[in-house]
């Protein structure tokens, strides 16, 4: 099976810089994406990482360590419609994706 | 256009009752998925289907039916519904099924048992 963990919650400062983690293990690894849903809307695609390193896009970036099942999303520059909830997912060989339970970001004034 | 579309967007009803949820993708895609996300917020695949091929079905109750009449369509029929199936259905859809290619998923049908 897969396992996946998160933190449950985080709370960071309008203009700073915050660092979400996600730990996993699987057998089968094909990848790891990290979804942004806010409140009452779907999902939607920020990243994927497959190789080791990091991956910039624009003010987020992820890192992928897959010999330490590690990965990170790093948001930069936060602003207010950034507090949303952010779902780190793993996809194995077997065509399946699994999602952890999500990081809830409060982003304050 | 909508890239993944689901009807109806909300959906109340009895315990007992059967229910269907249609889902609609137009990005050409090869698979399609339903995910249930229950009030904590928890985002659990139930089913995927490749070019109308179910490839997974996790530990869903049997009342549950996915229908995949073409590879643009995989609707989601429930059967004698209960207090817990209330939660958030997702559909989404993928280039191919475990590739690098992100999920898109549709806006999300709330369901809620009385």
């Amino acid at each position: 099976g897969q396992n996946i963990d998160q933190p449950t919650e985080m709370t960071a400062t309008e203009g700073a810089i915050v660092q979400i983690n996600c730990t996993y293990q699987t057998s089968g690894f094909n990848g790891l994406f990290w979804y942004q849903q806010h409140a009452g809307e779907a999902p939607t695609f920020l990243s994927y990482n497959v190789l080791d390193g990091l991956e910039e896009k624009g003010r987020f970036s992820s890192f992928l360590s897959r010999s330490k099942g590690y990965s990170y999303l790093l948001l930069k520059e936060l602003q207010m419609k950034d507090s949303a909830s952010y779902l780190c997912a793993v996809n194995t060989n077997a065509g399946k994706s699994t999602f952890g339970d999500g990081t809830t970001l409060t982003v304050k004034p | 256009d909508t890239a993944v579309s689901q009807t109806p967007k909300y959906l109340v009803t009895q315990m007992g009752n059967d229910k269907s949820i249609k889902c609609e993708q137009n990005l050409g895609h090869d698979t399609m998925y339903w995910y249930k996300q229950d009030s904590k917020k928890f985002l659990k695949i139930m089913f995927s289907y490749n070019n109308k091929e179910l490839i997974i079905n996790e530990t869903v109750p049997n009342r549950f039916s996915p229908k995949s009449p073409d590879k643009a369509h995989l609707n989601l029929h429930i059967n004698s519904l209960e207090l817990g199936d209330s939660a958030v259905y997702f559909c989404a859809s993928s280039q191919v099924s475990g590739s690098m290619n992100e999920q898109f998923f549709g806006p999300g049908t709330r369901l809620t048992v009385l």
